[in-house]
C-alpha cells in the first residue's frame, strides 16, 4: 500500500521569498506523483506531475517539484511567492501496479503575507 | 472550457432526510470519483467508476450510494444524512490509464458543501 506525508501542515511565508513544501511517499513499487492546489471552497487543480522521465517536473503559476527516488520524496518550490499563491497543497500518489486511485497527503497550508 | 461541473455548490438537509448530489462532465472521461473533504482534511475517495464498473472503497459507509447513468453524469445519494456527514464532496475525472492504472490527472468540480440540520 502506498501512503503520502506531508511534514508541514502550514508554511507561512513573506511575499516574493522562495518557498519549498515537502513530500515523502512510501511505496514498494514504483509511483507516479502528483501535486494539487485548493483554494478556498473551490475543487483541487493538477498544479504539476511526474509520471517517468526528467525528474524535474515544472508546473503552472511557477511552481516545479523535484522527484528523488532514493529519498522517495516529491518536494515543492516556488522561487518567489506571491499573496495569490495562498492556498492548501496537497501531494498525492499513484503506485504503478495493477489498478490504483490516489493516495493524498494531508496538506500543507501555504500562507503568503506582505 | 471543457469541465466538471457540481450542482449545487452548497446543499443543505435535514438530518435522515436523503439528498441527492450530482456532477457532470463535459471532457468525456472514463473514470468519474466521489470524494469526501472535511474541514482541514485531505479529500477521502468514497467509490469510483470506471467506465460503468463501480468500485466502493472499503470504508465507505453503506449510506453512500452512487450511479452513474450515463459517461457525463455521475450522482452521489445520502440516504439518511447524519451530522458527521457534513462536508465538501467533490467530484473529478480522468481518463482511464493505459492498463487501467490510475496514472491520469484527475479533473476536479468546484465541490457541493453540504450541511445538515
Amino acid at each position: 500500500a502506498q501512503s503520502v506525508t506531508q511534514l508541514d501542515s502550514q508554511v507561512p511565508v513573506f511575499e516574493e521569498a522562495p518557498v519549498e513544501l515537502r513530500c515523502n511517499y512510501s511505496s514498494s513499487v514504483s509511483v507516479y506523483l502528483f501535486w494539487y492546489v485548493q483554494y478556498p471552497n473551490q475543487g483541487l487543480q493538477l498544479l504539476l506531475k511526474y509520471l517517468s522521465g526528467s525528474t524535474l517536473v515544472k508546473g503552472i503559476n511557477g511552481f516545479e517539484a523535484e522527484f528523488n527516488k532514493s529519498q522517495t520524496s516529491f518536494h515543492l518550490r516556488k522561487p518567489s511567492v506571491h499573496i495569490s499563491d495562498t492556498a492548501e497543497y496537497f501531494c498525492a500518489v499513484v503506485t504503478n501496479s495493477g489498478y490504483s486511485t490516489l493516495t493524498f497527503g494531508k496538506g500543507t497550508m501555504l500562507l503568503v503575507s506582505p | 472550457d471543457a469541465m466538471v461541473i457540481q450542482n449545487p455548490r452548497y446543499q443543505v438537509t435535514q438530518f435522515g432526510k436523503p439528498v441527492t448530489l450530482s456532477c457532470s462532465q463535459t471532457l468525456n472521461h472514463n473514470v468519474m470519483y466521489w470524494y469526501q473533504q472535511k474541514s482541514s482534511q485531505a479529500p477521502k475517495l468514497l467509490f469510483h467508476y470506471y467506465d460503468k464498473d463501480f468500485n466502493n472503497e472499503a470504508d465507505t459507509p453503506d449510506n453512500f450510494q452512487s450511479r452513474r447513468p450515463n459517461t457525463s453524469f455521475c450522482f452521489l445519494d445520502i440516504r439518511s444524512p447524519g451530522l458527521g456527514d457534513a462536508a465538501m464532496y467533490l467530484c473529478a475525472t480522468s481518463r482511464a490509464g493505459t492498463g487501467r492504472k490510475g496514472n491520469q490527472p484527475q479533473h476536479f468540480g468546484d465541490g457541493t458543501r453540504l450541511s445538515i440540520l
